[in-house]
């Protein structure tokens, strides 16, 4: 599958590969985080989240994997299909008060 | 009900206009956000509230003024934007726990403002 090492703003795969999404975020305190889609013309749409606590969380065909040694968070989408084409944001939250901040999309491109 | 509502879909407004924007949810939710999104970028947050009372302001100009009726509704006033004001506006609500944490936060689908 396809895969990113560092934050780019593209990714285009081929159906039926897995998809990797990567996003680096910013404050070690964070205690929460999630990725969202935002497909053209709608609001974003929660995937799935995962707690600082955690090192790793599956869902149905995602995956997300957090290191908080180096501050590093990743989306993997099994067996990506045409309908996953979006934007793809991540999320952290930094104290428990406080609204999500979100980082920098990438653009998943899927072509059949 | 697990949905977020915006209306309207779009909106179309000049520089010495007053218009609003409405969010409603029904998800018993008592946290509920404005974001700013411009094309291309994350969602920014423009202001949160928490129980009704507003919580967070991420220094917003004036000409944007919130409001929260009731637990279910939420509105932004506008008036006398500017053209780069321009975005898709997005209101979201979220759980709030113990201790005032706030958890996931579900989106509309948003407003697309043009000012002219």
């Amino acid at each position: 599958g396809e895969s990113v090492g560092l934050h780019l703003p593209t990714l285009s795969v081929q159906e039926g590969d897995n998809s990797i999404i990567n996003c680096a975020y910013s404050n070690s305190a964070s205690d929460y985080f999630i990725w969202y889609k935002q497909e053209s013309g709608k609001g974003p749409q929660f995937i799935i989240d995962i707690r600082s606590n955690m090192d790793k969380r599956q869902g149905q065909r995602v995956t997300v994997l957090l290191n908080k040694t180096v501050k590093h968070l990743s989306l993997q989408i099994a067996a990506t299909q045409p309908g996953d084409s979006a934007v793809y944001f991540c999320a952290e939250r930094v104290q428990a008060g406080t609204a999500l901040i979100f980082g920098k999309g990438t653009t998943l491109s899927v072509s059949s | 009900d697990t949905e977020v509502t915006q209306t309207p879909k779009h909106l179309v407004m000049g520089m010495t206009n007053k218009k609003s924007l409405k969010c409603e949810q029904h998800m018993g939710h008592r946290a509920m956000y404005w974001y700013k999104q411009k094309a291309k970028k994350p969602p920014e947050l423009m202001f949160v509230y928490s129980y009704e009372k507003l919580s967070i302001n991420e220094s917003v100009p004036s000409r944007f003024s919130p409001e929260c009726p009731n637990s279910s509704l939420l509105n932004l006033h506008l008036h006398a934007l500017q053209p780069e004001d321009s975005a898709l506006y997005l209101c979201a609500s979220s759980l709030i726990l113990d201790r005032g944490t706030l958890m996931t936060q579900y989106f509309g689908p948003g407003t697309r403002l043009t000012v002219l």
